[in-house]
């Protein structure tokens, strides 16, 4: 079973709106982390934010948001007043405690921000 | 701010050749990694290094591909005969320590093999 699903391979939002990007994953694992990773057509990846799964919580950060629904597990980014220089891959990411430091990436989606 | 940085940007190389693809992780960072991306693909990891050793790798991390930290501050991937199919993007990544925290990553070198 695939430990991070992205459903939605593009997306597109109008400049200024909000867009929510889905991730579900899978674990059996207690103690784990998700993560949120932005990468422009340049290639790098950039760390966005972060949900440990002890976390109450919803995680934010400036624009972006997580909505963790753990029965659901669920991790959705929501990025608020979307810019154009938001459009990029975006790529949930898992790591569990007990698997150590790997990380488990999902197939991404691409999100376009129309003007 | 600290960043992780890769050299070179781009490579290409012939099959069969051996390449080394090189990394400077984060000066206060122990753990290092390296993760591929085919393109169009997802990133997968390869491997993860600690205290000079490897901590983990996947299945992709086969008898062709070895990493060393020669000195105190490069981080290498050598692959040692490489196929068509190693044509990737390399992620060379790093993070403080073990637990959830995030890994930074570097910009990626993007290996062409023809």
């Amino acid at each position: 079973a695939q430990k991070i699903t992205q459903t939605q391979p593009g997306m597109f939002v109008q400049e200024k709106e909000a867009v929510t990007l889905d991730c579900t994953y899978d674990t059996s694992d207690p103690s784990y982390g998700l993560f949120w990773y932005k990468q422009p057509s340049s290639g790098e990846m950039i760390f966005l934010i972060y949900q440990g799964s002890y976390d109450q919580q919803n995680a934010t950060e400036g624009r972006y948001s997580l909505n963790f629904q753990k029965a659901r597990k669920s991790a959705n980014l929501v990025i608020s007043a979307s810019q154009l220089g938001d459009s990029a891959m975006y790529f949930c990411a898992m790591r569990e405690a007990n698997t150590g430091n790997q990380f488990y990436f999902g197939t991404g989606t691409s999100l376009t921000v129309i003007p | 701010e600290p960043e992780v940085t890769q050299t070179p940007s781009h490579q290409v190389t012939q099959m069969g050749q051996e390449v080394i693809l090189r990394c400077v992780p984060i000066s206060n960072h122990l753990y290092f990694y390296w993760y591929r991306q085919i393109l169009g693909q997802k990133v997968e990891f390869l491997v993860s290094f600690y205290n000079n050793e490897i901590s983990e790798k996947s299945e992709i991390f086969d008898d062709q591909f070895s990493v060393e930290r020669p000195d105190g501050s490069n981080f290498t991937l050598k692959i040692r005969s490489t196929k068509l199919e190693d044509s990737a993007m390399y992620f060379c990544a790093s993070s403080r320590d073990r637990g959830n925290h995030e890994q930074y990553f570097g910009p990626g070198t993007r290996l062409t093999v023809t």
